[in-house]
């Protein structure tokens, strides 16, 4: 079946580790996005990628990297700048940001916490 | 910047109720989505609208992108324990961004 894969779906870090979360998808999107969600609170665009090698800042990009070298995958690191990383974090994929009314298709979700 | 309120925050209703829910925004938007978030899951697409004035129905929801383009709403008729969780609008025209969304409660 096509879909979302992240992995893992809980993940603890210790305070100055940097720590990636995995994203894989097999539904030949062009885009992916990363988003962060808080406790009842909505999702924030972290980082979106709408081609292999590129990648745009969202709203909250600061202490987190990603990486695009593969259509398929699309990883997000969260890195010892990050001050409060304490969150479930959502990686979804869309056909082409180009038509940016196509819908966005959602992983499962990583729940990161620091130990 | 864009400015995007959906209400009502959350909702408290026993089975067999029915759900109204909206999102309104300062902006135009060509696309009006709406997802559903079960606990621990990722969003999943409800229903998507294309086209103001369009009212699309999936199974027992309902949802409609208002003639301005700066509104959506989302019925659920005869809601049931499993619909339970949290509802996102998402309107889309180039970069925007999601509602904070409605959680519902359905008591049996």
């Amino acid at each position: 079946d096509g879909g979302i894969t992240q992995s893992p779906k809980y993940l603890f870090r210790k305070e100055g580790q940097n720590v990636t979360l995995s994203c894989e998808q097999n539904l030949n999107h062009d885009a992916m996005y990363w988003y962060r969600q808080d406790p009842g609170q909505g999702l924030r665009l972290i980082y979106y990628s709408q081609i292999v090698n590129d990648f745009q800042k969202g709203d909250i990009a600061e202490g987190y990297s990603v990486s695009r070298e593969k259509k398929e995958s699309f990883p997000l690191t969260v890195t010892s700048a990050q001050k409060n990383p304490t969150a479930f974090y959502l990686c979804a994929s869309s056909i082409t940001v180009r038509y940016s009314n196509q819908p966005q298709h959602f992983g499962d979700g990583t729940r990161l916490s620091i130990l | 910047g864009q400015q995007l309120n959906q209400s009502p925050q959350s909702m408290f209703i026993q089975e067999g109720e029915d759900v109204s829910m909206n999102c309104t925004s300062s902006s135009i938007f060509n696309t009006w989505l709406w997802y559903k978030q079960d606990p621990g899951e990722g969003p999943v697409l409800l229903i998507a609208l294309y086209k103001a004035g369009e009212l699309t129905s999936n199974g027992r929801l309902t949802a409609q992108f208002g003639i301005t383009r700066k509104d959506s709403f989302l019925n659920i008729s005869a809601s049931i324990p499993s619909d339970v969780g949290i509802y996102f609008c998402f309107p889309r025209a180039g970069k925007s961004t999601f509602g904070d969304g409605t959680t519902l409660t359905v008591k049996p």
